[in-house]
């Protein structure tokens, strides 16, 4: 049980274009979900938190009109690159927090964002 | 200084040896992750503790609060095994994770 999946796993978009990237939990309902970005040979860094019906909170330094998310519903949360650039080039990872434990995580499998 | 730290950053062993991979933190924390990133990149969380010790199969996971230290253990270790492991930490009571930057381990045949 508690499987997040992420669509797609892998996209390859022009520079100024948007990229939609979808993190769902299959077997679970997320109130909260979490949007990470790693850059190679970086550790994971919270882009935001994405809690269903409520607007997202960003972290420092994340611009909220750039990377847009929806979470909305109780097993979807989306992810937006909006005016994509090379420098977007990165692994997005989403996480949702699990039925049990507010601590427990569960992790999509990443989705490989080049922008060209 | 990163709030979370790991040590080796790589380690290199021979399949059966006993592996140990440390994570020290420098804040006060709700639970701690061990996470398994394999090369294509996918994410898998192996233990979430916030005191004593946990054991699952091979790996063992311990935590010491009072002196803000995890270690993860594997034992007769495998060319499987070989991944990024990663510490990762909830600082206070958030549901927020900070994340160590890994430990690169290559198991050889």
């Amino acid at each position: 049980g508690a499987v997040v999946s992420q669509h797609p796993s892998r996209v390859i978009c022009k520079s100024g274009t948007s990229v939609k990237i979808e993190c769902r939990s299959l077997d679970f309902q997320a109130t909260t979900m979490f949007w990470y970005r790693q850059f190679p040979k970086q550790s994971l860094m919270l882009m935001a938190t994405s809690n269903e019906g409520s607007k997202a909170t960003y972290e420092q330094g994340v611009e909220k009109d750039k990377f847009l998310i929806n979470h909305a519903s109780l097993t979807l949360s989306t992810l937006t690159v909006t005016s994509a650039h090379p420098e977007d080039s990165s692994f997005y990872i989403c996480s949702a927090r699990g039925p049990g434990s507010s601590y427990e995580q569960y992790f999509g499998p990443g989705t490989r964002l080049t922008v060209t | 200084k990163n709030e979370v730290e790991q040590s080796p950053q790589n380690l290199t062993a021979q399949e059966g040896e006993f592996i140990t991979i440390n994570c020290s933190y420098s804040v006060g924390i709700s639970a701690l992750h061990w996470l398994q990133q394999h090369p294509g990149g996918g994410i898998v969380s192996l233990f979430m503790l916030s005191s004593g010790k946990k054991k699952h199969g091979r790996l063992i996971a311990t935590i010491n609060i009072q002196e803000k230290h995890s270690s993860l253990h594997i034992t007769a270790s495998h060319p499987r095994d070989s991944a990024v492991y990663i510490c990762a930490v909830h600082p206070g009571g958030s549901e927020k994770l900070v994340f160590g930057k890994g430990t690169k381990l290559t198991v050889n045949p």
